[in-house]
């Protein structure tokens, strides 16, 4: 399996502009994560899906941010308008159920000028 | 104070020395796991454990569920073992993986 697919790898933006954040998760995994990591705020859950639907989406920082999951095979996060302090690495996991082991993908490392 | 705390936050050994990172918490859990994140930031999960011991090649975790404490070891350490280590809970109340702040390993050739 190749594990969780995240794209870009790498995105930089100007403020104002629209992101958007792509996961795959692995084959037969029910339950989506995403998290994403600063320094000063280590990694902070964003939203989480089981079986495509949002389970909890309290960790999303505000209404800039959104996240579907259109299927059991990919994810976007999107962040419109952006703005330099969500410069951050975006990670993205999937487990087999909520409550199993998760399995993270490579990141996307999101600079905002 | 935080839901899970980790010690040391940082730790410097010399190649060849048994390495023991500990982690505590103070919710109910349903399990706990254990992740390393290398210097160019991918997280590899290692163990998730609800009870006892498992053994991974050089890495071993524990738990101990009355004490609410888990400990990672890793035995004759290497500089590729450089990374942070970070501890996480799922609490029973729900499935929101609670983090460590990390424990910063080098291990010096």
């Amino acid at each position: 399996d190749a594990g969780v697919i995240q794209s870009p790898r790498h995105e930089v933006t100007e403020m104002g502009q629209e992101v958007t954040l792509r996961c795959k998760p692995i084959s037969g995994h029910n339950s989506l994560f995403w998290y994403r990591q600063t320094m000063m705020r280590g990694l902070e859950l964003l939203i989480y899906f089981n079986n495509n639907v949002p389970i909890d989406d309290s960790g999303m920082p505000e209404d800039r941010f959104s996240a579907k999951m259109p299927n059991a095979s990919f994810s976007t996060l999107k962040i419109q308008p952006s703005e330099p302090r969500d410069s951050a690495v975006y990670f993205c996991a999937s487990s087999r159920f909520m409550d199993y082991e998760q399995y993270f993908g490579p990141g996307t490392r999101l600079t905002v000028t | 104070k935080n839901e899970v705390e980790q010690s040391p936050q940082n730790l410097t050994a010399q190649e060849g020395e048994f390495i023991t990172i500990n982690c505590s918490y103070s919710v109910g859990i349903s399990a706990l796991h254990w992740l390393q994140q290398h210097p160019g930031g991918g997280i590899v999960s290692l163990f998730m454990l609800s009870s006892g011991k498992k053994k991974h090649g050089r890495l071993i975790a524990t738990i101990n569920i009355q004490e609410k404490h888990s400990s990672l070891h890793i035995t004759a350490s290497h500089p590729r073992d450089s990374a942070v280590y970070i501890c996480a809970v799922i609490p029973d109340s729900n499935y929101q993986l609670i983090w460590g702040a990390g424990t910063k390993l080098i291990i010096k050739p």
